[in-house]
């Protein structure tokens, strides 16, 4: 059964450039969730989506954004890219959603802004 | 969220020695899960637990889920070099817009030969 796989697994950009970060979950999987890992802040939570709709969302300006597609595969977008953006990028699927279920990671996006 | 505290912060030990570590909140949990993450590498699930007072192993590890349902153990028996990584607790939590998952800081193991 393949894991959680996230795309690309490494990119550059510049600041005031936009991106976007793709995640598929494991098959059967409807809930999706992202977070950014920083050395300084450890992992934080982006947003969840489940069922195409946005569930819940974290503390992170409107610049950070998430879709979800009828397959269960995500993407989030980062907007007008800032130099402390750069970050590994998680992405996390599981059956039914964050609360009371087994969520899995997958191997990450690291992002590094210029 | 509501912040995970997770000690020790770091431990460095020789092979063959138990490992201890903990993580605590002030508010209860309905489940807690510990990770382990290698450099650049996504965290990998070791153990999730559903009820206060579970305890599971997974091999050498074995985690337990407080009664008081505020904290968690992760216990590594006779530790070996590939047990070397940072290990995360993560514990789901209702806010007002719904369910987030938070994360201690990490317990970064360093093993001996």
């Amino acid at each position: 059964k393949a894991g959680v796989t996230q795309t690309p697994r490494y990119l550059i950009k510049t600041r005031g450039q936009q991106v976007t970060l793709s995640c598929s979950p494991i098959s059967g999987h409807r809930s999706v969730s992202w977070y950014q890992q920083t050395p300084g802040q450890g992992l934080q939570f982006l947003f969840e989506y489940f069922s195409e709709t946005q569930r819940n969302k974290g503390n992170f300006p409107g610049r950070f954004s998430g879709r979800q597609f009828s397959n269960s595969r995500s993407e989030m977008n980062v907007s007008t890219l800032e130099l402390g953006d750069s970050a590994l990028y998680l992405c996390a699927s599981s059956l039914q959603g964050i609360a009371g279920n087994t969520i899995y990671f997958g191997e990450g996006s690291w992002l590094t802004v210029v | 969220g509501q912040q995970l505290n997770q000690s020790p912060q770091s431990m460095f030990i020789q092979e063959g020695e138990d490992v201890s570590m903990n993580c605590t909140s002030s508010s209860i949990f309905n489940t807690w899960l510990w990770y382990k993450q290698d450099p650049g590498e996504g965290p990998v699930l070791l153990i999730a637990l559903y009820k206060a007072g579970e305890l599971t192993s997974n091999g050498r590890l074995t985690a337990q889920f407080g009664i008081t349902r505020k904290d968690s153990f992760l216990n590594i028996s006779a530790s070996i070099p590939s047990d070397v990584g940072i290990y995360f607790c993560a514990g789901p939590q209702n806010s007002n817009s719904g369910y987030a998952l938070n994360f201690g800081k990490g317990t970064s193991l360093l093993v001996t030969p």
